[in-house]
């Protein structure tokens, strides 16, 4: 166990519609990084929170949002749904100067 | 040319064996390297972290890095069937708390008993 927790496990939902993804990162960690795995892309960085401020930001599409609150946990937004965006959705996190990622289970998105 | 290569595999090997993983790269700025575990349906696990280049060693688990050939490779020893799972290696260049890693897309082992 990683100490990363991610909600919900499973999500099934239609196209066009918008779901919302949660991570808690481990205690003490105050960056928090979103990735999508799919089976023909593989693991793709997505964007990175630092201490509830945007860090950096990969191959995420505009419809897609994430955001950081005060207490480090993090949510990313998908609207406008489409089947492609059927994937796995992992967290990471990390104290912040460090490159020891720590990921949580993931959140399997099937979009019918 | 992608920013990371990895033969994805499948490898079989007979439990005992010792296995070689590894991965090119494009970006001379990557500087920090990693190896992780995903089993089936799981999240990615960290094996093994090397800043620039030489080897680590874990346990059964040796990690390599070459900058010169922008190469790094995994061998495990000994290897057991627990040992079947995706291994992803992954990197990122230095500076900041900006660390987005880049990840190969996994090499799939089965260690077979």
């Amino acid at each position: 166990d990683s100490g990363v927790t991610q909600t919900p496990k499973h999500l099934i939902t239609a196209t066009g519609q918008r779901v919302t993804l949660r991570c808690s990162p481990r205690s003490g960690d105050l960056s928090v990084y979103w990735y999508q795995q799919s089976l023909d892309q593989g693991l793709q960085f997505l964007i990175q929170y630092y201490n509830g401020e945007e860090r950096a930001k990969g191959n995420i599409l505009e419809r897609f949002s994430a955001q950081q609150f005060p207490d480090l946990h993090s949510e990313l937004n998908l609207s406008s749904l489409e089947l492609g965006d059927s994937a796995l959705y992992f967290c990471a996190s990390s104290v912040g100067a460090s490159d020891t990622q720590y990921f949580g289970p993931g959140t399997r998105l099937t979009v019918l | 040319q992608k920013e990371v290569e990895q033969d994805p595999g499948p490898l079989s090997v007979p439990e005992g064996a010792i296995v070689s993983l590894n991965c090119t790269y494009s970006n001379s700025a990557f500087q920090y390297f990693m190896w992780y575990r995903q089993y089936s349906r799981k999240g990615p696990e960290l094996l093994m972290y090397t800043y620039s280049s030489g080897n680590k060693e874990d346990g059964r688990f040796t990690a390599q890095v070459d900058k010169s050939s922008k190469y790094i490779s995994l061998f495990i020893r000994d290897s057991q069937p627990s040992d079947s799972a995706t291994y992803l290696c992954a990197m990122s260049a230095s500076g900041g708390s900006n660390y987005k890693l880049t990840f190969g897309k996994g090499t799939l082992l089965t260690v077979n008993p």
